[in-house]
């Protein structure tokens, strides 16, 4: 089965701290993995996937097959970055997302 | 590019009757289309795919009499909420891909209210 964990419904961090949202996730093959965020009163968008290897605004994620986890890090938090913050998978050749329950993270000046 | 817009943003109706809500890609062609349900403070959890054409594919648990989905053309789908109850009530979100494998872009969310 498809699983995507967030553990963190809340994370608070300083505005210039490091932040590190995590994700782990259960697919018996090999998955495509995204990080999607939904700022206020937005809709949700994607942040960023495996397969790209990008640094978008300043986050990145490195999938760790053995550890089957997708975390997303930032070294320096700004205000810009609260937001919800949403894990999602999808099979081999599939187009369907499995989402995580999503983290709110929140930065504090 | 590559916006999806969703009609009504909220909705309040009566117990039993029917609500359409519509996705419609406003500067692609979407070949595939998703409808998503969100309660408060939870996740995403999809309801159904839908392509083009053909009748969409509904995941466990979603009742697809109760749940019709019409993807009539290339930037139009439509979901509508048969005999609509309280326990109905939710944040309804639809995502439209142009190629297998791209990424979705997702509608702002309509919100229906069932009193």
């Amino acid at each position: 089965a498809q699983r995507v964990t967030q553990p963190e419904k809340l994370l608070s961090v300083f505005k210039g701290a490091p932040v590190e949202l995590k994700c782990n996730y259960s697919y018996s093959g090999s998955p495509e993995l995204f990080w999607y965020v939904q700022y206020s009163r937005q809709r949700l968008q994607l942040l960023l996937r495996h397969i790209s290897r990008e640094s978008i605004k300043g986050f990145t994620a490195d999938l760790n097959k053995g550890e089957t986890s997708f975390h997303l890090k930032k070294p320096f938090a700004q205000e810009e970055d609260s937001a919800m913050y949403y894990c999602a998978l999808s099979g081999q050749g599939a187009q369907k997302l499995v989402f995580g329950q999503g983290t709110r993270l929140t930065i504090n000046p | 590019g590559a916006v999806v817009s969703q009609h009504p943003s909220w909705v309040i109706c009566k117990s039993g009757t029917s609500v359409k809500i519509e996705c419609r890609s406003l500067d692609f062609q979407a070949t595939t289309m998703f409808w998503y349900r969100q309660f408060p403070k939870q996740s995403l959890m999809l309801m159904a795919t839908s392509n083009e054409g053909s009748k969409a594919t509904y995941e466990q648990g979603v009742e697809k009499d109760k749940f019709l989905i019409n993807h009539a053309s290339l930037t139009l789908s439509t979901l509508t909420v048969t005999s609509a109850h309280p326990e109905d009530s939710s944040f309804y979100i639809c995502s439209a891909t142009r190629t297998v494998g791209h990424e979705q872009f997702f509608g702002p969310g309509t919100r229906l209210t069932v009193l």
